[in-house]
């Protein structure tokens, strides 16, 4: 079945720093890829995306890597800062299924 | 108001009430979804209606009855509901089902507790 893991459920980082959260997914049919940020008592807000026929796009401070062969994804956000400190959500999309598969969430919190 | 609303945002009810969650979307759009949000547990998609039809039930129990009256609106009736449904409920948006790019819009979500 489909599947979507996020590889660590929890990452700290300093103010300025880079951080990277990483996703696998488990369906190669999967044709677009979202992620979410979910800051404490709201809900899930649309970040990037990237479809399956590119490997990367940046967005502002942010970066997606997408990697077909091994079935991972990565959001990359550059100079991180406080208000960065959220969970983040990869989702895989079929547009036949026409649904999105999500993954666990990592929480990114960010040390001042 | 822009955007997905959802009320109430929190809710307290008992085994043997009777409540409903509603949400409205201002942004035109043509699909709507519940999910539910539970804590250490990826988001779990219940409903999806498409121009106010429901397309997709995702094997939720009986005691929770979704309500789509027109496109803009969506309601979730509770019923004689468990503890284990204690949860955050997440309404969202869509422009079409089964579109190339199926972006979501939430809205803040309903968190529900179950005495």
């Amino acid at each position: 079945g489909e599947s979507v893991g996020l590889h660590l459920p929890t990452l700290s980082v300093q103010e300025g720093d880079n951080s990277i959260i990483n996703c696998a997914y488990s369906n190669s049919a999967s044709d677009y890829f979202i992620w979410y940020k979910q800051e404490s008592g709201k809900g899930p807000q649309f970040i990037i995306d990237i479809r399956s026929n590119m490997d990367k796009r940046q967005g502002q401070r942010v970066t997606v890597l997408l990697n077909k062969t091994v079935k991972h994804l990565s959001l990359q956000i550059a100079a991180t800062q406080p208000g960065d400190s959220a969970v983040y959500f990869c989702a895989e999309n079929n547009a036949n299924a026409g649904k999105s598969t999500f993954g666990d969430g990592t929480t990114l919190t960010v040390k001042p | 108001e822009t955007g997905v609303t959802q009320t109430p945002r929190h809710l307290v009810m008992g085994m043997t009430n009777k409540k409903s969650l509603k949400c409205e979307q201002h942004l035109g759009h043509n699909a709507m979804y519940w999910y539910k949000q539970s804590a250490k547990k990826p988001l779990e998609l219940m409903f999806v209606y498409n121009f106010k039809e429901q397309t997709e039930n995702n094997s939720v129990p009986s005691r929770f009855s979704p309500e789509c009256p027109n496109s803009s609106h969506l309601f979730l009736h509770l019923h004689t509901l468990q503890p284990e449904d204690s949860a955050l409920y997440l309404c969202a948006s869509s422009q079409e089902y089964r579109g190339v790019t199926g972006e979501l819009f939430f809205g803040e979500g309903s968190r529900l507790t179950v005495l």
